[in-house]
């Protein structure tokens, strides 16, 4: 059972542009979105999160779009730079408290 | 910055041995947890645990697994009779009041 849906596996985008990265979520019980980085032999780390009061979220480059009637989360970097390049893993939680439910995870590549 | 650390960072055992996962949380954190992602798959939940026992566990979690906190620092993930099914990356969290941090890993390799 995917509660969290990320359904594109990978993603290229050109160095500078907008990096858009998609997930959807079936269980409207959730109250808490994250986005999790992941380098190859590391742990996932975190990177930006969103409540479900809100619909925008932004953190520098990154910044996190919560469209609730749609289930729907996406995460922006802008301009996307190099040591973008990592797995990201859409994740959401009951409460602040409880274990996290992770996505699939999409590979994005930033091209030269 | 304070680190969860997981060792080994791989480790190669026979289908049937036990494995011993060990993570070093960080010192001031209370909750605990253990999560596993299989090649190509999802991160999963597999357990969680909060003032010296199991608070959440998931239907992975079985008989063949166990958690302990032995001494106060350390807490660890026991494989007690390991499958082919059992490879995968494991990864140990530990949470305080800025949210959870991740270990860097062991994967385990069943043969």
């Amino acid at each position: 059972d995917q509660q969290v849906k990320q359904n594109s596996p990978s993603l290229s985008v050109q160095e500078g542009r907008i990096s858009i990265l998609n997930c959807d979520y079936t269980n409207s019980m959730f109250d808490y979105f994250l986005w999790y980085k992941k380098y190859p032999a590391e742990g996932p780390t975190f990177l930006i999160s969103i409540s479900s009061i809100k619909d925008k979220n932004e953190d520098g480059r990154f910044t996190v779009f919560l469209n609730k009637s749609a289930k729907h989360l996406s995460l922006h970097i802008v301009p996307s730079q190099p040591g973008d390049s990592a797995v990201y893993f859409c994740a959401a939680t009951y409460d602040r408290d409880d274990k996290i439910i992770f996505g699939k995870g999409t590979r994005l590549h930033i091209l030269p | 910055e304070p680190e969860v650390t997981q060792t080994p960072s791989h480790q190669v055992t026979q289908m049937g041995q036990e494995v011993i996962l060990r993570c070093v949380p960080i010192s001031n954190h209370l909750y605990f947890y253990w999560y596993r992602q299989i090649l190509g798959q999802k991160v999963e939940f597999l357990v969680s645990f909060y003032n010296n026992e199991i608070s959440e566990k998931s239907e992975i979690f079985d008989d063949q697994f166990s958690v302990e906190r032995p001494d106060g620092s350390n807490f660890t993930l026991k494989i007690r009779s390991t499958k082919l099914e059992d490879s995968a990356m494991y990864f140990c969290a530990s949470k305080g009041v800025y949210g959870y941090t991740f270990g860097s890993g062991t994967r385990l390799t069943v043969v």
